[in-house]
């Protein structure tokens, strides 16, 4: 079955950036989706269309695309940005979604 | 944008069925603007994508589930509704439903999850 792969864990220190890549084979096909969970709450969309960001997401969120590989990017973190982020796609047929792994960010 | 919210029996027993329900309000369920999909988190791990229906009734599953999932919409309720048959602990998780939009602007509306544990 069709897979992402996130590394598990990204470090920075406040105001630093923060880079979290997500890794397909269909991704020069399919959009691709960054979603922001915290502790005990539900996910929340940060990116859609690899870099569109919807209303009410901080500017310090972006999202790039090269290739079969996703970048979500936060500059300028803060310690609320301290959260699980997953990436999300389709397979190459596009009908069928799939998550990466997930991604622990930590503001040190 | 909508709301969502899911309902349904917290413990379920090995080998029965799993029924889960998500009331939408703020909006029709019927409007064209959303795919409705189920998405399950078991605890500590990550997110699964298990299917979703657009108010036509056309559904896609996960290829891992397909066997065992059937969802459904009830458009007179404005609720849409999963079914996940044959259960293991390890089906064990938080059951989230979700508004995919359905020009590709990804699941901009969650509900608030719901555990649903396979004990007997």
């Amino acid at each position: 079955s069709y897979e992402l792969t996130q590394p598990p864990s990204v470090s920075v220190s406040p105001g630093q950036t923060a880079r979290i890549t997500c890794s397909g084979d269909a991704l020069p096909k399919q959009y691709a989706y960054w979603y922001q969970q915290k502790p005990g709450q539900a996910p929340v969309l940060v990116i859609y269309k690899d870099s569109e960001r919807p209303s009410g997401i901080p500017e310090r969120f972006s999202g790039s695309s090269s290739g079969t590989t996703v970048t979500l990017t936060i500059s300028g973190v803060q310690a609320e940005d301290e959260a699980d982020y997953y990436c999300q796609s389709a397979d190459s047929s596009g009908t069928s979604r799939v998550f990466g792994g997930g991604t622990k960010l930590t503001v040190l | 944008q909508v709301q969502l919210q899911e309902s349904g029996p917290g413990l379920v027993k090995p080998s029965q069925t799993l029924s889960l329900t998500c009331t939408v309000s703020g909006g029709s369920i019927s409007s064209g603007s959303y795919y409705w999909s189920w998405i399950r988190q078991p605890a500590g791990k990550g997110l699964e994508w298990i299917g979703r229906i657009y108010t036509s009734g056309s559904t896609n599953y996960n290829p891992s589930l397909k066997s065992r999932v059937t969802i459904s919409v009830d458009t007179s309720k404005n609720q849409f509704s999963l079914k996940l048959s044959s259960v293991t602990a390890a089906d064990t998780a938080v059951y989230y439903c979700a508004g995919d939009y359905y020009d590709s602007s990804g699941m901009g509306a969650w509900g608030q999850g719901t555990l649903v544990t396979v004990s007997s």
